[in-house]
């Protein structure tokens, strides 16, 4: 059974910096690449960041381009999101995702979300 | 930027009903977009990709069609099950980009 379990949500005030991990199982880790989707309280999904499956090759949203690093731990079976700068609008729920293949298409499983709250 | 336009924003139906969902893209993606159910408090689940390609373990009742800009999602008879939010979500170019999702209610 495939399963992303995430931690590391909070609390940070304006211009702090987080990171989020999710461990993953059920699956061969490093058969697929990662995404990060996130979604404000009571809005809609907005896709954030995708690495590849060996960490190569990364890919932001622009709104997080020089303040979010996405990176993985093959051994570790572990994706991570460090956010820095970060801003009253990155509040939201972060989920973490599984690619459907190694393209960074589609997402067909996902964490149980972990809820970053940016406020001073 | 890709944008994604999702029509109705709300559709009230009753159960055994069709449902039928619109998803608009901004430019041409050829058959790359994709559908997803979240329920209240849960994660989204994939439903389709490829524009009518059932994913794992997803119900019959459930298709998809359309390529170029123009998508649509179908459920056939609406289970109790069902009622929930639908976003479509595109695959080409950067950055990724989900539609802003039609809410389907119980009427």
């Amino acid at each position: 059974e495939v399963q992303l379990v995430q931690s590391g949500g909070g609390v940070v005030q304006p211009g702090g910096s987080l990171r989020l991990s999710c461990t993953a199982s059920g699956f061969t880790f490093d058969d697929y690449a990662m995404h990060w989707v996130r979604q404000a309280p009571g809005k809609g999904l907005e896709w954030v960041s995708l690495i590849n499956w060996d960490g190569d090759n990364t890919f932001y949203r622009d709104s997080v381009k020089g303040r979010f690093i996405i990176s993985r731990d093959n051994s570790k079976n572990s994706l991570y999101l460090q956010m820095s700068s970060l801003r009253p609008e990155d509040t939201a729920l972060y989920y973490c995702a599984k690619d459907l293949d190694s393209n960074g298409y589609y997402l067909d499983y996902w964490g149980q979300g972990t809820l970053v709250t940016v406020s001073s | 930027e890709i944008v994604l336009t999702q029509s109705p924003a709300t559709l009230s139906l009753s159960p055994g009903d069709r449902a039928t969902l619109s998803c608009r893209a901004s430019q041409t993606i050829s058959n790359y977009l994709a559908w997803y159910q979240q329920k209240p408090g849960q994660a989204p689940r994939l439903l389709i990709y490829d524009a009518s390609n059932r994913a794992t373990g997803i119900p019959a009742r459930f298709s998809g069609s359309g390529s170029g800009t123009d998508f649509t999602l179908t459920i056939s008879s609406l289970e109790p099950e069902d009622f929930a939010v639908y976003y479509c979500q595109h695959r080409t170019g950067w950055p990724r980009t989900f539609g802003p999702g039609t809410n389907v209610e119980i009427k």
